[in-house]
């Protein structure tokens, strides 16, 4: 089946440094990903649907210039979290479709990656 | 607005018990629907999907039913074990994936 990892699966930083997060589909190609964030006991919560080669759409309430997304490769999305602060401490977790399926289809999840900025 | 509800929002039976949990969505122009495993500080297992053309979907001891009509779906797990324990989530998939609050369970050997 289709495979989603994420690296790190922990992070801890300290406030005001940058943070990059890496999504990778392991065996297939995924024109669109997707990132997620959920706070403790709180429900997933899209942040943004990156394409590859073009700019990521965020979701309303998510800045952009603050969580930064590249999709550079269809195997590869990053989450750039700039200037991190407490508030940003949370679990994000990506996600990835098959070419030509969008959001419509199955997503693929990677593990997650557990944020605490200090 | 699409929304996705679960209840109960946690659930605690003994070993051994048949449950269901419930997903309400307020828009049934829904794709497909998914259901999630999460246990604690870890990612997402998808468990079952469901085409908006479906009306159940089966894995094992799981079972996922879907009725657009009335924006419902079910989880039915038969037998429960104390490794089912975890949090369940259902996402209604638009344009986007609209995830549910999610259901804690706890089976208690």
């Amino acid at each position: 089946g289709a495979v989603v990892s994420q690296h790190p699966s922990r992070v801890i930083c300290k406030s005001g440094t940058s943070v990059k997060i890496e999504c990778r589909s392991l065996d297939f190609q995924a024109t669109t990903m997707f990132w997620y964030r959920q706070f403790p006991k709180q429900s997933l919560m899209l942040m943004a649907t990156s394409n590859e080669g073009s700019k990521a759409t965020y979701e309303q309430g998510v800045e952009k210039d603050k969580f930064l997304i590249n999709h550079a490769s269809l195997t590869l999305s990053t989450l750039t979290v700039t200037s991190a602060h407490p508030e940003d401490s949370s679990f994000y977790i990506c996600s990835a479709s098959l070419p030509g399926q969008g959001a419509t289809d199955t997503q693929y999840f990677g593990p997650g990656t557990r944020l605490t900025v200090l | 607005k699409q929304e996705v509800t679960q209840i109960p929002a946690a659930l605690s039976v003994p070993e051994g018990e048949n449950l269901v949990l419930n997903c309400s969505f307020t828009d049934s122009a829904i794709y497909n629907l998914q259901w999630f495993r999460q246990d604690p500080g870890k990612g997402l297992t998808s468990l079952l999907l469901i085409q908006s053309s479906q009306r159940e979907q089966t894995s094992g001891r799981l079972n996922a039913s879907l009725d657009k009509s009335s924006g419902r779906s079910t989880l039915y797990i038969a037998a429960s074990q104390p490794g089912d324990s975890a949090t369940y989530l259902c996402a209604g998939n638009y344009d986007k994936v609209i995830f549910g609050p999610g259901t804690s369970l706890s089976v208690i050997p």
